[in-house]
């Protein structure tokens, strides 16, 4: 089966760094989701790893490394509007989407 | 373009009774999915469609039938609503041509069964 970890809540401040890590353990894989969703709002795509590596889009990256079921998103200068959760997804051996519960991100001025 | 719609958007229901939830796009998606999201978990799939005239199960199908009898629209169906079955759902979207795998998701329905 498959499995996704990630923590449920963090705080950062405005201007910091933040690193959200998610685990996940699977059979199948084709690929990893990064979406991020405003409270009471629909989930909105931020990125997408199928290679090991970082891949970088602005203030946002994100980083997979498939041997060690990996991955981590990465905020850089945190602006206010950055308060929201933030989704891992796991595309599995099916292409469908397996998803994690979701990172709160708490930003304090 | 309105891309993904769900009607409605808030919804109270009593035990037993019944529903249906439309999710309609005009991106000319192939793939269609519902979802449904609960405090605490991650998104998990009721059931979705990969091209008109076709539907299969998810993750947690029971108590929910769908159908895709146009393109543009998935229709989510309670027969007998329970309390269980509180929860945000979200219809979401996918071009299906597998070069492309983002899903893009509706503004959400927040169903209450009492």
């Amino acid at each position: 089966g498959q499995n996704i970890d990630q923590p449920t809540e963090m705080t950062a401040t405005e201007g910091a760094i933040v690193q959200i890590n998610c685990t996940y353990q699977t059979s199948g894989f084709n690929g990893l989701f990064w979406y991020q969703q405003h409270a009471g709002e629909a989930p909105t795509f931020l990125s997408y790893n199928v290679l090991d590596g970082l891949e970088e889009k602005g203030r946002f990256s994100s980083f997979l490394s498939r041997s060690k079921g990996y991955s981590y998103l990465l905020l850089k200068e945190l602006q206010m509007k950055d308060s929201a959760s933030y989704l891992c997804a796991l595309m599995d051996s099916n292409y469908q989407l397996i998803w994690g519960a979701g990172t709160k991100l708490i930003i304090k001025p | 373009n309105a891309g993904v719609t769900q009607t409605p958007k808030f919804r109270v229901l009593k035990t037993g009774q019944s529903m249906t939830l439309l999710c309609a796009q005009d991106m000319n998606h192939e793939y269609m999915y519902w979802y449904r999201q609960d405090p605490g978990m991650g998104l998990r799939l009721i059931h979705y469609s990969v091209g008109e005239g076709t539907t299969a199960k998810g993750e947690v199908p029971d108590g929910y039938n769908v159908s895709r009898l146009k393109k543009q629209n998935f229709l989510l169906g309670l027969e007998s609503a329970a309390p269980s079955q509180t929860s945000v759902y979200f219809c979401a979207t996918e071009r299906g041509d597998r070069d492309t795998d983002t899903q893009y998701f509706g503004p959400g329905t927040r169903l209450t069964v009492l």
